[in-house]
């Protein structure tokens, strides 16, 4: 159980151009996820928290106008890279958290999206 | 915020010795600390975690200690394999939050 989805894998974009991602947990409803970005040899930085039906908060230095995040249901949100620019090149994860589950602290990571733009 | 600090970057451990690395964190409100594993280009994944009420916890090979004075809390693997190489992630949890802090991360690698 516990299985969460990321949706392309990789994805190479033109400059300037917009790329949308899913997330979507696959056997459990997610009260919230997360966002975050990892750049090569580096740790996982978040970038937003999303709650179903709500706006997303996002973390400090990250411009919620460029990374646009929709959670519409408890199963799917999406992280849109508007006018993307090389430095947006990055592998975006996801992950997910149950507030039913019975290991109610824990996220379950998607497999990754990464994104290169040229 | 909450700031996690982890040590060392690089490990190299000869197959079949022990591991250890090590995390500090500020906040004295966390209290859940997850650390996860994490191969190359593949989503992190979570091998063992511990809350502010236990300062010890064993899963087969790999355990983690709590230090909740000295906010500290470390990993120990033993009998390394192979496969235990990975990039290991600490991760802290302030109460209240559901937000997790990632330490910097730890390539450990086994040599055979």
């Amino acid at each position: 159980g516990a299985v969460v989805s990321q949706h392309p894998s990789w994805v190479i974009c033109k400059s300037g151009t917009s790329v949308k991602i899913e997330c979507r947990s696959l056997d459990f409803q997610a009260t919230t996820m997360f966002w975050y970005r990892q750049f090569p040899k580096q740790s996982l930085m978040l970038m937003a928290t999303s709650n179903e039906g709500s706006k997303a908060t996002y973390e400090q230095g990250v411009e919620k106008d460029k990374f646009l995040i929709n959670h519409a249901s408890l199963t799917l949100s999406t992280l849109t890279v508007t006018s993307a620019h090389p430095e947006d090149s990055s592998f975006y994860i996801c992950s997910a958290k149950s507030g039913t589950s019975v290991s109610y602290n824990e996220q379950f990571f998607g497999p990754g999206t990464r994104l290169t733009v040229l | 915020g909450e700031n996690v600090e982890q040590h060392p970057s690089t490990l190299s451990v000869q197959e079949g010795d022990s591991a250890v690395i090590k995390c500090t964190y500020s906040d004295s409100a966390s209290n859940y600390f997850p650390w996860y594993k994490q191969e190359l280009g593949k989503r992190p994944q979570l091998i063992i975690d511990i809350r502010s009420n236990v300062g010890e916890k064993k899963d087969q090979r790999i355990a983690v200690t709590l230090n909740k004075t000295a906010k500290h809390f470390s990993l120990h693997i033993t009998e390394t394999q192979p496969e235990d190489s990975a990039v290991y992630f600490c991760a802290a949890r302030p109460g209240g939050n559901e937000k997790l802090t990632f330490g910097t991360g730890t390539r450990l690698t086994i040599i055979p």
